[in-house]
């Protein structure tokens, strides 16, 4: 089945340990993002990659970081975790040319304490 | 960044009722997307839409790129209680080559509640 997998789906943790999101996608699709989802502000997006070892910035990408080592695979980093970067977290991965028809993620609930 | 505005925000509507929903921008898209998001789930992508003027149905669901490029509109008829969510418009500005080619930005959302 054509997917984009997330892990983890639920996460609490305290402020400033360090904490990745993986996120995998089966459809080698060049094309993968990360958003966060927060109550009246709709999806920010924070990184993208367009193609292995290429990672552009989002609108929001302050205190995460991404790396795009291998096709399937794109990983959300939080380094040093705060309050304020509690929220909900997707995944999204498409073909490069159509780039904007976005296949999304379950989703990853994060609470920063 | 850039902003989209969609409202309304949310709508309370019966089984039946046709729902409108839009939204707008100060600057110009090049791509026009509606997606849908089921609650738990992440968004799932209704209709894109390519070139100024375009207007594409889906089902019951119909969607317009904006002539001025800085707006779309999304319409359900016929809606039934399946249809309830949130329904995100999002746009994307970059062309091939440019600074901004891979971002999309979403609007906040219009919640849609459908009572039976």
């Amino acid at each position: 089945e054509a997917q984009v997998t997330q892990n983890p789906r639920y996460l609490i943790t305290v402020t400033g340990k360090k904490l990745t999101v993986t996120c995998s996608q089966n459809m080698n699709h060049e094309y993968m993002s990360w958003y966060r989802q927060d109550p009246g502000l709709g999806l920010r997006q924070i990184y993208y990659s367009m193609n292995v070892e290429v990672t552009d910035k989002g609108d929001v990408p302050e205190g995460y970081k991404v790396s795009r080592k291998e096709k399937r695979n794109f990983p959300l980093i939080l380094e040093s975790p705060s309050p304020n970067q509690t929220s909900l977290y997707f995944c999204a991965s498409s073909p490069l040319v159509t780039r904007s028809e976005q296949f999304f993620g379950p989703g990853t609930r994060l609470t920063v304490l | 960044g850039q902003q989209l505005n969609q409202s309304p925000q949310s709508m309370f509507i019966q089984e039946g009722e046709d729902v409108s929903m839009n939204c707008t921008s100060s600057s110009i898209f090049n791509t026009w997307l509606w997606y849908k998001q089921d609650p738990g789930e992440g968004p799932v992508l209704l209709i894109a839409l390519y070139k100024a003027g375009e207007l594409t149905s889906n089902g019951r669901l119909t969607a317009q790129f904006g002539i001025t490029r800085k707006d779309s509109f999304l319409n359900i008829s016929a809606s039934i209680p399946s249809d309830v969510g949130i329904y995100f418009c999002a746009g994307q500005l970059g062309r091939a080559g440019g600074t901004s080619y891979g971002k999309l930005t979403f609007g906040q959302g219009t919640i849609l509640t459908v009572h039976p």
